[in-house]
């Protein structure tokens, strides 16, 4: 059984519009933790998120953990062409240091 | 540092034959992981090490792969017999406590 539930699978969005990413699981989590993929290459690491109800920003990319630590929210401010690839969401589901179990992923296209 | 490096990035073989894939992680990690991805099952966890010791291998599919650590700076993933159904790209991941770093991946093509 999936343990991470991304929504949705796949986003066209045009240059300039704000979107959302969802991450969902059905356990609560020790971290969470957002990477970028573009095809063909390795992830790249974005953000992490250990704290109920805590939140981080960078650039334009801002990623929210739900109290209970069992869903989490990727959100784009206006989005670019930069900003397309393959979002993931990971999470450790006990202490640092374990593999994370990883989302099937979120594929982000932005239209010029 | 050069960051987590995987050889050969790309390796295509005949089925039955035996297929070794190679990781190098950072400097001072103390944790390994083995990913497979595929577009229909996503990123999947085959394997991790901690200290150089396996943990965790229930991802592992079949006795067809096996994968070992034998210091802290070497680790292989080997299919032996590979089939078709084993294509895919294969990344190795390192991490100390923290997020883990991914390399580039080697793309599995198993004809």
């Amino acid at each position: 059984s999936q343990e991470l539930e991304q929504s949705p699978q796949s986003l066209i969005v045009q240059e300039g519009k704000n979107l959302t990413i969802n991450c969902t699981s059905s356990k609560t989590l020790y971290g969470l933790y957002w990477y970028k993929q573009k095809y063909g290459e390795g992830l790249i690491f974005l953000m992490m998120l250990q704290k109920g109800g805590e939140e981080k920003s960078h650039e334009k990319i801002t990623a929210k953990l739900d109290e209970k630590k069992q869903q989490s929210s990727l959100h784009i401010t206006a989005s670019q062409p930069s900003h397309a690839g393959i979002y993931l969401c990971g999470a450790a589901f006990n202490q640092a240091g374990t593999a994370l179990i990883f989302g099937k992923g979120t594929t982000l296209s932005v239209s010029s | 540092d050069a960051g987590v490096i995987q050889s050969p990035r790309h390796e295509v073989t005949e089925m039955g034959q035996e297929v070794t894939l190679r990781c190098k992680p950072i400097s001072g990690h103390n944790s390994l992981f083995w990913y497979r991805q595929t577009m229909m099952r996503g990123l999947e966890l085959l394997i991790y090490f901690n200290n150089n010791v396996p943990i965790d291998d229930s991802g592992m599919p079949e006795d067809r792969f096996s994968a070992k650590m034998p210091n802290a700076s070497f680790s292989t993933l080997k299919i032996q017999p590979s089939e078709p159904r084993d294509s895919a790209v294969y990344f190795c991941a390192s991490s100390s406590y923290t997020e883990a770093f991914f390399g580039q991946g080697t793309r599995l093509t198993v004809v």
